[in-house]
């Protein structure tokens, strides 16, 4: 069966420093990838996203960046952190759309809080 | 521009009450509508999902309505239990995209009272 596996759970940081946040899934190939952030009040905003490795689309100009480095994983990065770059931060993933009921699956979350 | 508008924010229910979350889009494109739920501390997880050729879905107490002249759809929640205090989070997509990505509503707060 699919896993995935996100860490650290929670992360405090403070301003200026980098971060590296880390996702990794198995039992399938080829996923799609994911990163989200949650804001409170604002739902789930899609941050990054990618179909292969090395493929990286982003969504919103921002701080972070992500990368590819394997086929099942993914890596959210940022070189300076902002207080702005608090939330609550998911990656998932899904099988590419071939799969028309294809669910988009979640890790549980890293809890940034930015000092 | 949001995608998907839900509402509302937050409900409280009643044990034993029906909890109903509604939805709405713009994109005549979409042809996939997922809801998901998500406990504290925990990542979202898929609860039901519905296609716009038909009208309802029903799984246990969890029923999807879904409107596509109104381009609405909605969540009802049957004898609404503690257990089903949870943020729920309704989406939709165009499959048939390059990518096939989720627009996700910004989510209901469901508590329900015992």
């Amino acid at each position: 069966s699919q896993t995935i596996h996100q860490w650290p759970a929670t992360l405090v940081q403070p301003v200026g420093s980098p971060l590296s946040l880390e996702c990794t899934v198995e039992g399938t190939s080829n996923p799609n990838l994911y990163w989200y952030r949650q804001a409170a009040g604002r739902g789930l905003q899609l941050l990054f996203y990618s179909v292969g490795i090395g493929q990286i689309s982003s969504e919103v100009p921002q701080n972070l960046s992500a990368s590819r480095p394997q086929d099942r994983q993914f890596i959210l990065s940022s070189k300076k952190l902002l207080l702005s770059d608090s939330g609550f931060y998911l990656c998932a993933w899904s099988v590419p759309r071939e799969s028309y009921n294809s669910p988009l699956h979640f890790g549980n979350g890293t809890r940034l809080t930015v000092t | 521009q949001q995608q998907v508008k839900q509402s509302p924010q937050s409900l409280i229910v009643q044990k034993g009450g029906i909890s109903i979350i509604n939805c709405a889009y713009e994109n005549t494109a979409f042809d996939y509508f997922p809801w998901y739920q998500q406990f504290p501390g925990k990542g979202p997880a898929l609860l039901i999902a519905i296609r716009p050729d038909v009208s309802e879905k029903k799984e246990g107490r969890f029923t999807i309505s879904f409107n596509k002249s109104a381009k609405q759809f909605s969540l009802h929640i049957m004898d609404s239990q503690p257990g089903d205090s949870a943020t729920y989070f309704c989406a939709a997509s165009d499959r048939g995209s390059t990518l096939g990505r989720l627009y996700f509503g910004r989510g209901t707060q469901l508590t329900v009272w015992p």
